[in-house]
Order: structure tokens, then sequence, then C-alpha cells
């Protein structure tokens, strides 16, 4: 069964460095999105992107945020200068269509980062 | 704006008991709502699923009935188990043509079930 797969597991890093996560969606999938779940919290919705653009955005991804599909098959999300509270599990997730959801995203297995 | 509410954790059973967690929704347009469980370390996964009203998703054991009347998404099942030990998180997707889907989420609510 396809899956989406997410590198690195985990990642430690200092507070203002740069960090990217990658992701890859299913192949054949059209939107790709980021949630986060800082720990003991809910998952949140992060952003979107179709057709090689960000579809819609929450008011957390502000400008230290940014996405990418360099490639065709990553899909990365940027924190430029990462702040304590970036701390968090950051999950991909991918779908194959437009419409109502009808069938689940598809969700990676995260990245725990951890901002010291 | 949408929204979803889930009971507060933890809840802590014994093996076998009867398992309610309550969720109910508030949304816009005609949303399609769903369970997602984490278990210990691992990321999320879809538990079950309902597209349109009375539309009953079940799997591995687990049901909920979409109730547009009551606005609810309740997780019930009959029969836990120590396997059952989990977040579950409550979800919906609100389309309206055009929208991206994003799923918003419950606050999660931790099983715990005990031998």
């Amino acid at each position: 069964e396809p899956e989406v797969t997410q590198t690195p597991s985990h990642q430690v890093t200092q507070m203002g460095q740069e960090v990217i996560l990658r992701c890859v969606p299913i192949s054949n999938h059209l939107y790709f999105y980021w949630y986060r779940q800082i720990l003991g919290q809910k998952v949140e919705f992060l952003v979107s992107f179709y057709n090689n653009e960000i579809s819609e955005k929450s008011e957390i991804f502000d400008d230290q945020f940014s996405v990418e599909r360099p490639d065709g098959s990553n899909f990365t999300l940027k924190i430029r200068s990462t702040k304590l509270e970036d701390s968090a599990m950051y999950f991909c997730a991918s779908y194959p269509d437009s419409g109502p959801l009808q069938e689940t995203q598809y969700f990676g297995p995260g990245t725990r980062l951890l901002v010291l | 704006g949408n929204s979803v509410t889930q009971m507060e954790g933890p809840v802590t059973l014994s093996e076998e008991a009867f398992l309610t967690i309550n969720c109910t929704y508030t949304a816009t347009g005609y949303p399609s709502l769903f369970w997602y469980v984490q278990y210990p370390g691992e990321g999320l996964q879809l538990l079950l699923k309902a597209t349109k009203a009375d539309d009953k998703g079940s799997n591995k054991g687990f049901e909920a009935t979409y109730r547009k009347e009551t606005t609810s998404f309740h997780l019930e099942k009959g029969s836990v188990q120590v396997s059952d030990s989990a977040v579950y998180f409550c979800a919906l997707s609100d389309w309206i043509g055009g929208a991206t889907n994003k799923l918003i989420f419950g606050t999660g609510t931790l099983l715990a079930v005990q031998p």
C-alpha cells in the first residue's frame, strides 16, 4: 500500500537555526498539507499546497515558514529561524483529488522537532 | 467558524468495558467526519469515517454514527482491549467548493485500558 514518508524522524536544533522537514507524498496525489502537534495538544493545520502554490494557510504559518515542492516528488517545510515554541511533531499529509473529502488524507509518521 | 469539541480525557477502562468518546462539531457546510487514532510514538491513522448524515463508520469493532440533528459523531466500542490504548482524535473536513479540505481536529482523548 502506498504511504507518505517523512524525514528525519527526529531533529534537534538550536533556536534561531533554519530547519527543513521533508516529505514524500503518495505519487498520484495532488493536494499536500502540513500539520503540527505541540506535545499534549491537538493537531493543527498549517498549510495546504496545490498546483505548486499555497492554497490556504493558517495564522500559525507566518513569514518564518515556507513550503516547496522542488522536484515533483518531495514536499518540504522550511522554518527560517526556529523558536522554542516551534518544538512539535510535524505531520505531512496528501490527498488525491479535489471535491468533498470522501476519503482520508494520508498522513506520514511525523518529524519530531525539538528546538533548544 | 468550523470546530470540533471532544470529551476531555484521560479515559481509563478495564478490559472488555464499553467505550464512548463524545464528539460534537460546528460546521458551515456539509462536513465529512473522521476518527483518527494515534498509538504511542506513532503518527495518525484513520480509524473510521462518515461522509453524510446517518452514515455509520466502523472499523476494528469501533463505530460512530454521523448525527446531523445533534451535530455529533460519538465513538463507541462494545469491548475494549489493552491494545486499544491510544489517543483518539475526532476531526472534520468541510468542503465548500474550492476549499482545500483541511482537517480540523479536536483536542484528542487519551484512552488507557487496564488488564
